[in-house]
């Protein structure tokens, strides 16, 4: 079973509008942490946000906020006012249990910001 | 602030020669990973290294080898190299809190493998 599912390989959003790219995960740990990251076509992967399964609250980094529904098992990546420069390749990723774990990654979405 | 430094960049090489990445993590990091990602492929995770030792294995070829050393830089070495090994290879690093989960990654910029 895909531990992390991103059911979205291309999004349009228009310059300024808020857009949600959808990121669904599976894992029995209790202890887990959700990170979005972005990787524009230039190839580096830029850290966006984090989530932590045990945080109450949706974090939040500027433009970027995560809404968790943890009972969904969904961490979803809102985008408000979108930018020309928001144009990537997002992915979602997600470790597993405590310790020194390496990221899974979601198949990513691509968003295209339209003018 | 001092990054991830990967080495090359960019890296062109035939069927069946060998190659050597390099990567620097950030200082006091203490575990380094490494992860290829092919041609409109997510990042899969090859290897990782905790204080120079090996702390976790993914799909690493047997074809390929990674090592930590002592001044905490790691080198990957893929020997035999194929056409679907061409990729894009990225290391990043991490300092894990003790007793703590909630830690970050920092990754490199990535060699871009070509093999031809």
């Amino acid at each position: 079973a895909q531990k992390i599912t991103q059911t979205q390989p291309g999004m349009f959003v228009q310059e300024k509008e808020a857009v949600t790219l959808d990121c669904t995960y599976d894992t029995s740990d209790q202890s887990y942490g959700l990170f979005w990251y972005k990787q524009p076509s230039s190839g580096e992967m830029i850290f966006l946000i984090y989530q932590g399964s045990y945080d109450e609250q949706n974090a939040t980094e500027g433009r970027y906020s995560l809404n968790f529904q943890k009972a969904r098992k969904s961490a979803n990546l809102v985008i408000s006012a979108s930018q020309l420069g928001d144009s990537a390749m997002y992915f979602c990723a997600m470790r597993e249990g405590t310790g020194r774990r390496a990221l899974t990654f979601g198949s990513g979405t691509r968003l295209q910001v339209q003018p | 602030a001092a990054g991830v430094i990967q080495s090359p960049r960019h890296l062109i090489k035939e069927k069946r020669e060998t190659a050597t990445l390099k990567c620097y993590p950030i200082p006091r990091h203490d575990t380094v990973y490494w992860y290829q990602q092919g041609p409109g492929q997510d990042p899969q995770f090859l290897i990782s290294f905790y204080e120079k030792m090996q702390s976790d294995k993914g799909s690493i070829p047997d074809r390929f080898s990674a090592q930590q050393f002592s001044d905490y830089h790691s080198e990957l070495n893929m020997s035999s190299l194929e056409l679907g090994d061409s990729a894009l290879y990225f290391c990043a690093s991490s300092l894990v809190p003790r007793g703590r989960s909630d830690y970050g990654y920092t990754f490199g910029s990535g060699t871009r493998l070509t093999v031809v």
